[in-house]
């Protein structure tokens, strides 16, 4: 079956822009996270939803981060004013569960703000 | 949450048998251990995870002493392939925890032909 598919892989702004990353989960799985992984490190937590709900968002940077996932499927990471240093690669993974269900995730969009 | 301690990079070549180890002294009851593999461009991917003494599929095989405060994943005859970072991660298993992977640096295998 389809596995998590994230949009755009590739994605260029200025700085000061707004942009918006997309995360479609695998069908059927409640558990949706967003994760950010710079150059030479593993995957930084950012926010954790559960259905429609934000049940852990501690990983969030500062205010310009957001997140939705209003059906509880679809995810949209939303990121104002961006600077520079919010280039990485933006992951998104599902689960069908809490407690050890599998992550899977997805291939990730390359953000990079000049 | 459990911190985890593994090397930095491992050379193989061919055909050979990798261990890789990791260290997680704090790690508590309800934790279990879990090893990802990331491909460059790529998100990374489950391999295996268990709780103790030992775990196989068909990709690898996780040893969990009695003390669990270390595991090793297996990977048995590897190929160029196979080269890529490996994460080993504490995940705890209780009622409405967020279950956050918390992602060291990991291990970059090299395998050689």
């Amino acid at each position: 079956g389809a596995g998590v598919s994230q949009t755009p892989s590739n994605k260029v702004t200025e700085k000061g822009k707004y942009v918006e990353l997309r995360c479609d989960p695998i069908s059927g799985h409640t558990a949706l996270y967003w994760y950010r992984q710079s150059l030479g490190q593993g995957p930084e937590f950012l926010i954790y939803f559960q259905g429609t709900g934000a049940a852990d968002d501690s990983g969030l940077p500062n205010d310009r981060f957001f997140a939705v996932r209003p059906e509880g499927s679809v995810s949209t990471l939303k990121i104002q004013r961006t600077e520079r240093g919010d280039s990485a690669v933006y992951l998104c993974a599902s689960s069908s569960s809490e407690g050890t269900d599998t992550q899977y995730f997805g291939p990730g969009t390359r953000l990079t703000v000049l | 949450l459990a911190k985890t301690t593994q090397p930095i990079s491992m050379d193989s070549y061919e055909g050979q048998e990798v261990n890789i180890t990791c260290s997680h002294n704090n790690i508590a009851t309800n934790d279990y251990i879990t090893w990802y593999q990331q491909f460059p461009s790529q998100g990374p991917r489950f391999i295996i995870q268990g709780y103790k003494t030992k775990v196989t599929n068909e990709v690898a095989s996780l040893f969990i002493p009695a003390d669990r405060k270390s595991s090793t994943l297996s990977l048995p005859r590897v190929s160029l392939s196979d080269t890529a970072v490996y994460y080993c991660l504490v995940v705890p298993n209780y009622g409405g925890a967020t279950n956050k992977l918390i992602f060291g640096t990991g291990t970059l295998l090299a395998v050689q032909p």
